[in-house]
């Protein structure tokens, strides 16, 4: 079983509606959430972390998460061409000594001008 | 900005030469990771780094080494490069941030081994 999804896209939104990508992950007892923005040719830019249920919210940002369903999304509000990006979705796995970040393959999102 | 910067950005060379790709931070994180990026893939851990000399593999660390005799610098070692390890290469640093430890990544390396 794949320890987190990401329908890989591409997710294609009007520019100024609301864009949503969605995260599922495997391992119940993980405790912190990541959002990444890769743009092509660039390295993945932290954009948002989670870690306590219920919504997170940075300028036009969103973040959601719910443990329970072990499913974490983003929203983008108001999106602009400038937010079409590969949309990476990271989860923390606790392990004995060190923990590690596994990384979905990333939703492709096209904004539409 | 975490204080990252790799090198060579890009790099072409030759099936059977070896290769190391340097990751160095200014800002004295402890820990460190080399991933690789593959279309299909995703990113997946081939090194990190706990400490000075204290290293441990990741999820792909067949043909490749590491070394961290400082705790800035980060090397990633292909010791007999393959054209399977033709890829993307970035480097990251762990911070603690708000409510835990955070990733950032360095801004990579093109290699290519024909």
């Amino acid at each position: 079983q794949k320890e987190v999804e990401q329908n890989s896209g591409p997710l294609s939104v009007p520019e100024g509606a609301i864009a949503s990508l969605n995260c599922t992950y495997s391992d119940r007892v993980s405790q912190s959430f990541f959002w990444y923005r890769q743009y092509s040719g660039k390295s993945p830019e932290l954009i948002m972390s989670i870690y306590s249920n219920g919504d997170k919210e940075d300028g036009r940002f969103t973040a959601q998460l719910n443990k329970a369903s072990q499913y974490v999304s983003l929203l983008i509000r108001d999106s602009q061409p400038s937010d079409s990006a590969t949309y990476l979705c990271a989860v923390n796995i606790p392990r004995n000594r060190d923990d590690k970040i596994i990384f979905g393959k990333g939703t492709r999102l096209h904004i539409l001008p | 900005d975490a204080g990252i910067t790799q090198s060579p950005r890009h790099k072409v060379t030759e099936t059977g030469t070896p290769v190391t790709l340097r990751c160095h931070q200014t800002e004295n994180h402890r820990y460190m990771y080399w991933y690789r990026q593959d279309p299909g893939h995703g990113l997946r851990l081939i090194h990190y780094s706990y400490g000075v000399k204290d290293t441990d593999k990741g999820e792909v660390s067949d043909g490749y080494s590491v070394s961290r005799s400082k705790t800035e610098d980060f090397l990633l070692t292909l010791e007999s490069a393959t054209s399977s390890q033709t890829s993307v290469y970035f480097c990251a640093i762990s911070a603690w941030r708000d409510r835990g430890d955070e990733q950032y990544f360095g801004p990579g390396t093109r290699l290519t081994v024909t």
